[in-house]
């Protein structure tokens, strides 16, 4: 079955370091791959996606992810981060079945230090 | 533009009780998911419509949670005689088409006491 994995539940950073946040899935062929934030009180918004191609996505408020067979990675990244990053940051895959649901890790929380 | 919007935002409910959540996704949009997210989890999958028809219910926990999407548009999700583990927010989301991103909706967040 297919999964993900977000190893980090917590992360702090200083406000303007850079940031990784790692996301393993597991599933054989090429998945479908998103990332999504979630603040306190809000739905979920799309930062990126990753379908096919290039494997280096850019996304909104200056993230990017990589994709990554060879390590079933699709990490997270941004140079430097804002106070307003702080929140819920979600990856996920979608199921290769007819509904395309998608199938999300635990989450990892943001905390940045001013 | 409207987003997916979701009523009620909050419900209590004490154990034993129905409740009827509600989801009004983007209009246009064929495809309508449901995903309950307990504290400190991820989302995990409930439901998926396409238009009127529900293709995939595997994710419901018991014969007490339904759901319905009569005309292909708003979507009511329903639980009955509510327990404590229902305790949840419960998020609706849509999408266009099947390579493309799902909008979500703010979710409603049901305490059961």
């Amino acid at each position: 079955a297919q999964s993900v994995t977000q190893p980090d539940i917590h992360i702090t950073v200083s406000e303007g370091a850079s940031l990784e946040l790692r996301c393993n899935y597991s599933y054989g062929a090429t998945p479908y791959l998103f990332w999504y934030v979630q603040s306190p009180g809000q739905g979920l918004q799309l930062l990126l996606k990753y379908f096919s191609g290039d494997t280096l996505v850019q996304g909104i408020k200056g993230f990017e992810a990589e994709f990554k067979r060879s390590q079933s990675s699709f990490n997270l990244r941004k140079p430097s981060v804002h106070w307003s990053d702080a929140a819920e940051y979600f990856c996920a895959v979608g199921a290769m079945d007819s509904s395309y649901k998608l199938i999300f890790g635990s989450g990892t929380r943001l905390l940045v230090r001013p | 533009g409207a987003g997916v919007s979701q009523s009620p935002r909050y419900k209590v409910a004490k154990r034993g009780q129905d409740v009827a959540l509600r989801c009004d996704p983007i209009s246009g949009h064929v495809s309508l998911f449901w995903y309950q997210q307990a504290l400190g989890q991820g989302p995990e999958f409930l439901t998926y419509f396409q238009n009127e028809a529900q293709l995939d219910k595997s994710g419901l926990p018991s014969d007490r949670f339904f759901a319905e999407r009569p005309e292909g548009s708003v979507s009511t999700l329903k639980i009955q005689r509510t327990q404590q583990e229902d305790s949840a927010v419960y998020l609706c989301a849509s999408r266009n088409r099947e390579y493309n991103e799902q909008f979500f909706g703010p979710g409603t967040r049901l305490t059961v006491l």
